[in-house]
């Protein structure tokens, strides 16, 4: 069952600003819990994008950035590059589950 | 640097169990938990537990409780995932990632592909 909902695909084109959210609930997002974003380009491994909900880890450029509010999150990327192109998760942690969550992914097309 | 790197691709039997290994190297082992998180084809990325590489502690997600047992070995910074009772669906993609604490997934595993066949 999906417990952080994504849409299932955005798109652009290079050098513009794209959005993708996360909408969870009162047992994740709502109750405080960080979200993460990870980047996957298919066959590959996700690699961390965002942390602590609007934190770059070292090497991400500043065009990605992520922000928190109530019981959603988003995922900001400006001047969206070819390179960009790729599969977007986020995640919590659940109280309910008592474990992480994903959401369901989103795919980022560079037009 | 920082580098997990997993055990080869695995075919098994509906009925049978799979080990995957996933060792560390390029920092202290013990400094950060290992999760193991699968990804079925066309599917979102699914937890399936945690160690704490310190002390060994687990904890499961309750949809795969009973049937994954996740341990490590620290003389070998080599952390271990085996899942039982295998059926088709568990055909998946399986991925070693670290996190300090409670923190996010900093660094990933290259990923195992386990088939589950007949």
């Amino acid at each position: 069952q999906s417990v952080l909902t994504q849409p299932p695909s955005v798109s652009g084109a290079p050098g513009q600003r794209v959005t993708i959210s996360c909408s969870g609930s009162s047992s994740n997002i709502g109750a405080g819990y960080d979200v993460h974003w990870y980047q996957q380009v298919p066959g590959t491994a996700p690699k961390l994008l965002i942390y602590g909900n609007n934190n770059r880890p070292s090497g991400v450029p500043d065009r990605f950035s992520g922000s928190k509010s109530g019981t959603s999150a988003s995922l900001a990327i400006t001047g969206l590059q070819a390179e960009d192109e790729a599969d977007y998760f986020c995640q919590s942690y659940d109280s309910s589950l008592s474990g992480w969550v994903f959401g369901g992914g989103t795919k980022l097309t560079v037009l | 640097q920082v580098q997990l790197v997993q055990s080869g691709a695995e075919v098994k039997k509906p009925g049978a169990s799979v080990k995957v290994s996933c060792k560390a190297s390029g920092y202290t082992f013990t400094n950060y938990a290992f999760h193991w998180v699968r990804q079925a084809p066309g599917h979102r990325l699914e937890w399936m537990g945690w160690i704490h590489t310190g002390n060994g502690d687990t904890k499961y997600s309750q949809k795969f409780q009973g049937r994954v047992t996740i341990t490590r070995d620290t003389s070998a910074s080599t952390a271990y995932m085996e899942l039982s009772s295998l059926r088709s669906e568990d055909t998946a993609v399986y991925y070693c990632a670290r996190a300090r604490g409670s923190g996010p997934f900093d660094s990933w595993g290259q990923g195992t592909l386990v088939t589950v066949s007949s």
